[in-house]
């Protein structure tokens, strides 16, 4: 059964940073991007990160680009999200997802469907003084 | 970015009912949409994906269509697991974006 695990929510100070973890497991992680989708308290879905299945492309959202950094560690079956410079709108659930399919590739081009499915449970990150 | 706008925000209906939720993107995404629901509390599932393509396990009772900046999601006979909210999602290009949402509820 394909898993994912999100861990590391919590209360962040304002300027502050955290580190989320997403711990995958039940397909083979390192054929797949991944993304994070965030929901703020009573608010609509917001994509804002995806990794590529080497971790060497990466995009984000414009809300947090230059403060959130995407990685993964193909070893470990692992995502993570490390959150710096925290800001109270930062205040949501955080989904771990990825696309229904494995990245596929055509010769020297590589691509990754931009929709989600499976998504964990997500884990609460509150940004407040 | 593209935008995308959902209408209505939100509706009421009965089991049994059709009901139909449109999206409408910014600019042209061609086929690239997606459409999720969402009960209070839970994750997103997707429904369907490049326009009109059911998940594996969603009941036919889902439909989706359109093409470049009008989309549309409809529900027939509407069942009482149906009652959600709903998002339309645009995967033509970074940043993905999603729709606010139509919520169904009982009326």
């Amino acid at each position: 059964e394909v898993q994912l695990l999100e861990s590391g929510g919590g209360l962040g100070q304002p300027g502050g940073s955290l580190r989320l973890s997403c711990a995958a497991s039940g397909f083979t992680f390192s054929s797949y991007s991944m993304d994070w989708v965030r929901q703020g308290p009573g608010k609509g879905l917001e994509w804002i990160s995806r990794i590529n299945k080497r971790g060497g492309t990466t995009h984000y959202a414009d809300s947090v680009k230059g403060r959130f950094t995407i990685s993964r560690d193909n070893s470990r079956g692992t995502l993570y999200l490390q959150m710096n410079s925290l800001r109270v709108e930062d205040t949501a659930v955080y989904y771990c997802t990825r696309p229904p399919r494995p990245t596929y590739c055509s010769g020297n081009t590589c691509s990754a469907d931009g929709w989600f499915d499976p998504w964990g449970q997500g884990t609460l990150v509150i940004v407040s003084s | 970015d593209i935008q995308m706008a959902q209408s209505p925000f939100s509706v009421s209906a009965s089991v049994g009912d059709r009901v139909t939720i449109t999206c409408r993107a910014s600019q042209d995404i061609s086929t690239w949409l997606a459409w999720y629901q969402q009960k209070p509390g839970k994750a997103p599932k997707l429904l369907i994906y490049d326009v009109s393509t059911l998940q594996s396990g969603v009941p036919s009772r889902f439909s989706g269509s359109g093409s470049g900046t009008h989309f549309t999601l409809t529900i027939s006979n509407l069942q009482p697991e149906d009652f959600a909210t709903y998002y339309c999602q645009q995967a033509n290009s970074f940043p993905f974006t999603f729709g606010p949402g139509t919520k169904v509820d009982v009326k």
